[in-house]
C-alpha cells in the first residue's frame, strides 16, 4: 500500500516551460487536492476533486489546470511556469463523498524552482 | 471563506514541557477540526482531530480542546520529546453550499523542543 505517490521530487523549469506534475493514490479515495507550500504562508489550496470527471478551483488556481480521469490520478499541468510558481507542491487524497470530515493523506511533496 | 489563525509561529520548550498552539476560525459551520504534523522534507500528517459534536480529544500525549462559541482551537502536548519537533498544522473546512470541500490551513508553529 503506497498511499499518495508524487513525481518527480524536484523540477527545475525556465520561465515559460510547461510540465506535468503526477499524483497517485491506491487508496480508492474520491477526494484529491493540490497544495502549493511557501515560506510563511501555510498550505494554500490550488484545485480539487470529488470524484473522477469533477475538478473545482481553491484559493490559487491561476495558472494552473487540472484533470481527472480516474480515480487514482490526479496530475497538475503548469502551463507556462514563472518564477512566482517556484514552490513546494503537494497532493493529498481522503475519502470522502460528504465533505471534508476525514483525514487528509498527503503525498512527499515536488520541490519546484523556475529561473 | 475560511479565515484559520494560527499562534505562535514558533515555540521552543524544554524537554518534559507541555507545548500549545492555538486556532481561530472564521467560518462558524465548520465542523472539522485537524491537527496536522509536518517533519522535514515529508508531507503533513494528521496527529489528532475533533468533531464540533465534542469538546476535548486526547490520545495519549496529544490532546485537542474545541471552543464552538468563541470559535477557538487548541493542540496540547504534554511531556514533550525531541522527537515532536516539526511544524504544526490546524485546518478548518470551508463549508459552501452545505459541504466541506476546501480544508483552510493555518500558517503553521514551528516546535522546538529542547533536549
Amino acid at each position: 500500500n503506497a498511499g499518495v505517490t508524487q513525481t518527480p521530487k524536484f523540477q527545475v523549469l525556465k520561465t515559460g516551460q510547461s510540465m506535468t506534475l503526477q499524483c497517485a493514490q491506491d487508496m480508492n479515495h474520491e477526494y484529491m487536492s493540490w497544495y502549493r507550500q511557501d515560506p510563511g504562508m501555510g498550505l494554500r489550496l490550488i484545485h480539487y476533486s470529488v470524484g473522477a470527471g469533477i475538478t473545482d478551483q481553491g484559493e490559487v488556481p491561476n495558472g494552473y489546470n487540472v484533470s481527472r480521469s480516474t480515480t487514482e490520478d490526479f496530475p497538475l499541468r503548469l502551463l507556462s511556469a514563472a518564477p512566482s510558481q517556484t514552490s513546494v507542491y503537494f497532493c493529498a487524497s481522503s475519502y470522502s463523498y460528504r465533505g471534508l470530515d476525514s483525514p487528509l493523506h498527503f503525498g512527499n511533496g515536488t520541490r519546484l524552482t523556475v529561473t | 471563506g475560511e479565515n484559520v489563525e494560527q499562534h505562535p509561529s514558533t515555540l521552543s520548550v524544554q524537554e518534559g514541557d507541555s507545548a500549545v498552539i492555538k486556532c481561530t476560525y472564521s467560518d462558524s459551520a465548520s465542523n472539522y477540526f485537524p491537527w496536522y504534523k509536518q517533519e522535514l522534507g515529508k508531507g503533513p500528517q494528521l496527529i489528532i482531530d475533533i468533531r464540533s459534536n465534542v469538546g476535548e480529544k486526547k490520545d495519549q500525549r496529544i490532546a485537542v480542546t474545541l471552543n464552538k462559541t468563541a470559535k477557538h482551537f487548541s493542540l496540547h502536548i504534554t511531556e514533550t520529546q525531541p522527537e515532536d519537533s516539526a511544524v504544526y498544522f490546524c485546518a478548518a473546512p470551508s463549508n459552501s453550499g452545505g459541504s466541506n470541500y476546501k480544508l483552510t490551513f493555518g500558517k503553521g508553529t514551528l516546535l522546538t523542543v529542547n533536549p
